[in-house]
């Protein structure tokens, strides 16, 4: 138990749905990201949320929107999917700090979406 | 700019022998380093993390990391596998304004 925790653990969904990912931390960071991480494919960073403002976007593409309410939570709202997004998404916290040594990322379980 | 190469895809041990997973990583300045490890359909674990102290870093269950950096290379050791050590490892820097740069995993396959 990281104290990072991810909403729904399994996902089905139609390339027609409207769907959330839910993600909130018990630890009192700062920053959360979202990642996906693809069958043989590097983990990739989608979005930064630092003080519940969004600092990266790595060219996601509209489809994926992200919101951060507050500092403990976290979504990644889905609209009309394409089966290669099919992955397991990754959510993570940190402290957000630029303080060295204290800045490691904590990962919630994931969530296995499946896009048919 | 950060950067890191984990150098082998795939790692296959016996169980009870040393493993080495290599790591080498680019950075413009002393960065933290950190070795995660992920089990089948599970989030990543955070292994253990170099933040400029020590340059040999002790983490869990038996893993430990030195930092060369002459070698700008950051490798994870285990003196002996164990079956539940089989999993996918990935070597981390810390960039900038809260970024993480990830590398491309080793998976390590501990047999009997």
């Amino acid at each position: 138990e990281t104290g990072v925790t991810q909403t729904p653990r399994h996902l089905v969904m139609g390339m027609t749905n409207k769907k959330s990912l839910k993600c909130e931390q018990h630890l009192g960071h700062n920053a959360m990201y979202w990642y996906k991480q693809s069958a043989k494919k590097p983990l990739e960073l989608m979005f930064v949320y630092s003080l519940e403002e969004r600092v990266e976007n790595n060219s996601v593409p509209s489809r994926f929107s992200p919101e951060c309410p507050n500092s403990s939570h976290l979504f990644l709202h889905l609209h009309t999917l394409q089966p290669e997004d099919s992955a397991l998404y990754l959510c993570a916290s940190s402290q957000g700090t630029s303080a060295r040594g204290r800045n490691e990322q904590y990962f919630g379980p994931g969530t296995r979406l499946t896009v048919t | 700019a950060q950067s890191v190469t984990q150098l082998d895809s795939h790692v296959s041990v016996s169980e009870g022998t040393p493993v080495l997973l290599r790591c080498n990583y680019s950075s413009s300045y002393s960065p933290s380093l950190f070795w995660y490890v992920q089990h089948p359909n599970k989030g990543l674990q955070l292994l253990l993390k170099y933040t400029s102290a020590a340059t040999l870093v002790k983490g869990i269950n038996g893993f430990e990391a030195e930092l060369n950096t002459s070698e700008t290379s950051f490798h994870l050791t285990k003196p002996s596998a164990h079956m539940s050590d089989a999993a996918e490892y990935f070597c981390v820097v810390e960039g900038n304004f809260n970024k993480f740069y990830f590398g491309s995993g080793t998976k390590l396959n501990v047999k009997p």
